[in-house]
């Protein structure tokens, strides 16, 4: 059981570049979340989806996009990448509502350089 | 706007010693707070929630009291370890968006 998974690991991605960050979780969970996590401002919500097919804005959901295509995945795109957008990515999932209970699943992160 | 605040200077204590880490919220009250372990390079990981109405919850050496009234969560750690050392999270309910938000995180260094 791999829980939450995300690749790539580490990125470097030159300013206007574009890039896709995978997400896949295998507990069979509904609700899957993208959080940004920079030093002193803390995980902030970037998107998050509520079943397959649906998606919905977070706290800072500018310069990105999202899909699910499949219940499993959620994916994360840049069109044109940004060093404001320095950052490491975190993806999460949790069961509907009972996530609250029993706390969102996180991925171990992705790493993106944006020079 | 809602906040939840911990504190960013290091927690450096002894082995053997409580561990005491402090989250407070303002501008709203939360049905309930979690607490998450991050370790170096890794994504956060679940460990407690306590609801508006439990004053206090235990899982083995830890301990997560919730008051309301000073608005304040307090996270213990008994008997601490080098193993626990990590940075820790609080996080709690969004109103905007029904999702959570996570306060910046304590860093607990515990020494032999």
């Amino acid at each position: 059981n791999a829980g939450v998974t995300q690749t790539p690991k580490f990125r470097v991605l030159k300013t206007g570049q574009s890039m896709t960050l995978l997400c896949a979780q295998d507990m069979n969970h509904e609700y899957m979340y993208w959080y940004r996590q920079d030093p002193g401002m803390g995980l902030r919500l970037i998107h998050y989806s509520v079943g397959e097919g649906t998606t919905a804005k977070g706290e800072v959901p500018d310069g990105y996009n999202v899909s699910r295509l499949k219940k499993q995945n959620f994916l994360l795109g840049l069109e044109s990448a940004a060093p404001s957008q320095t950052s490491v990515y975190f993806c999460a999932s949790s069961p509907p509502g009972s996530g609250h209970f029993y706390g969102y699943t996180f991925g171990s992160g992705t790493r993106l350089t944006v020079v | 706007s809602q906040k939840i605040e911990q504190n960013s200077e290091a927690l450096n204590i002894q082995e053997g010693k409580t561990a005491t880490l402090t989250c407070n919220y303002t501008n709203y009250s939360p049905a309930y707070l979690q607490w998450y372990r991050q370790d170096p390079g890794r994504g956060p990981v679940f460990l407690l929630l306590i609801r508006e109405n439990e004053k206090e919850k235990r899982k083995e050496r830890l301990k997560v009291t919730f008051d309301t009234t000073l608005k304040q969560s307090l996270f213990h750690i008994t008997a601490s370890q080098p193993a626990d050392s990590a940075t820790y999270l609080c996080a709690s309910l969004s109103y905007n968006t029904d999702k959570l938000i996570f306060g910046t995180g304590t860093r607990l260094q515990v020494f032999p």
